[in-house]
């Protein structure tokens, strides 16, 4: 199993742009997890998803975040216009009903 | 709302020691605790999960206790070695038993000395 597999592992972008970061779940799990790290704050719980279906997006932090997960095997979370503020390191997890979270290793995104 | 407090930004240990890390919460008693480590780099790995009901779980070199009067869970890892040497974090549901709707702590810097 190759994991949860995140793209691109570093994104540099200028403010005003949109950025689109990328997740592939392990296979079989049915809940995916978009969380955010910085030095602050630590791990953020952005959005989760059931079975493709946004749960609770009660931690995205403005309308300039958005998250779809078309179908099972991936997911998108977009940030437009990006702004300095939302540099940090973005996580995926998946998981299965009573199994732990897995990670993938991260997008870092550095907004100039 | 349910906060968590790991007491130490960073834990200097040498390596033989037992190095003993704790996770405080505020509010509501959950109905398990996770701990995970981080690499640089890297994402958070699952380590040991234990429940409200458990005092104790342990890992080969490994222990995490639980005790829900004080609000407090402890990691501990024995005859700790440089290789241990890495970022570890709590983390307990954010509502009750809910399935890995998860908030962590901001986590304790483990450096383990040869």
């Amino acid at each position: 199993d190759a994991g949860v597999i995140q793209s691109p592992r570093h994104e540099v972008t200028e403010m005003g742009q949109e950025v689109t970061l990328r997740c592939k779940p392990i296979s079989g799990h049915d809940y995916l997890f978009w969380y955010r790290q910085t030095m602050m704050r630590g791990l953020e719980l952005l959005i989760y998803f059931n079975n493709n279906v946004p749960i609770d997006d009660s931690g995205m932090p403005e309308d300039r975040f958005s998250a779809k997960m078309p179908n099972a095997s991936f997911s998108t979370l977009k940030i437009q216009p990006s702004e300095p503020r939302d540099s940090a390191v973005y996580f995926c997890a998946s998981s299965s009903q009573g199994s732990p979270l897995h990670f993938g290793n991260g997008t870092r995104l550095t907004v100039t | 709302s349910q906060k968590i407090e790991q007491n130490s930004e960073a834990l200097n240990i040498q390596e033989g020691k037992t190095a003993t890390l704790t996770c405080n919460y505020t509010n509501y008693s959950p109905a398990y605790l996770q701990w995970y480590r981080q690499d640089p780099g890297r994402g958070p790995v699952f380590l040991l999960l234990i429940r409200e009901n458990e005092k104790e779980k342990r890992k080969e070199r490994l222990k995490v206790t639980f005790d829900t009067t004080l609000k407090q869970s402890l990691f501990h890892i024995t005859a700790s070695q440089p290789a241990d040497s890495a970022t570890y974090l709590c983390a307990l549901p954010l509502w009750g038993g809910s399935q890995g709707n998860l908030i962590f702590g901001k986590g304790t810097k483990l450096s383990v000395k040869p």
